[in-house]
């Protein structure tokens, strides 16, 4: 079955510091792989997906995340926090069929 | 721009009751979806539609469990006699396609079993 592993729960930056959020997939066929994000009290809005024609996709708010099959890893960077990033990350994978497995979730704090 | 609707925004009932959870999708969206998220837990596929019936479906959707879509617009979940587990964020989403589209999620409905 297909899964993805965020590694740790909770992430603090400083404001204009480098974010990295973590995320490993398993998956016996080429995956779809998707980030989420999911602010308090709301829905969870894409950020950006790969679906296998570049390695490295850019998202919105000036989010990248680089597919890398040989570390089976998608991890999601952004050069400089806001504080506006403040959310809940979710890493999902689409096994090609419909659904969304997603990851556990990686909170984002951003301090001043 | 389109967006996924969920009616209501919280919801409190009784165990043993009944409850009816509405979602309007994306108006040419083929594929639907709910999920849930108990709090502090990450997000969990419930069921997905598409022309007209379940496609897939997790453990958790159990004989309690029901969609439906009864007019073409709207989706709905259905909870025969909730249980205190119950209680979660449940989520609606909809995409033009399966695979590699993106879904499109609401807001969520919080359901809260007393």
């Amino acid at each position: 079955a297909q899964s993805v592993t965020q590694l740790g729960s909770h992430v603090s930056v400083s404001e204009g510091a480098l974010v990295l959020l973590r995320c490993n997939y398993s998956s016996s066929v080429p995956p779809y792989l998707f980030w989420y994000v999911q602010y308090p009290n709301q829905g969870l809005q894409l950020l950006l997906k790969y679906t296998s024609a570049a390695t490295l996709v850019k998202g919105i708010n000036g989010f990248e995340a680089e597919f890398k099959k040989s570390e089976t890893s998608f991890h999601l960077t952004k050069p400089s926090a806001h504080m506006s990033d403040a959310a809940e990350y979710f890493c999902a994978v689409s096994p090609g069929f419909q659904k969304l497995v997603f990851g556990t979730g990686t909170r984002l704090l951003v301090s001043p | 721009e389109p967006e996924v609707t969920q009616t209501p925004s919280h919801q409190v009932t009784q165990m043993g009751q009944e409850v009816i959870l509405r979602c309007v999708p994306i108006s040419n969206h083929l594929y639907f979806y709910w999920y849930r998220q108990i709090l502090g837990q990450k997000v969990e596929f419930l069921v997905s539609f598409y022309n007209n019936e379940i496609s897939e479906k997790s453990e958790i959707f159990d004989d309690q469990f029901s969609v439906e879509r009864p007019d073409g617009s709207n989706f709905t979940l259905k909870i025969r006699s909730t249980k205190l587990e119950d209680s979660a964020m449940y989520f609606c989403a909809s995409s033009p396609r399966g695979g590699e589209a993106e879904a499109f999620f609401g807001q969520g409905t919080r359901l809260t079993v007393v």
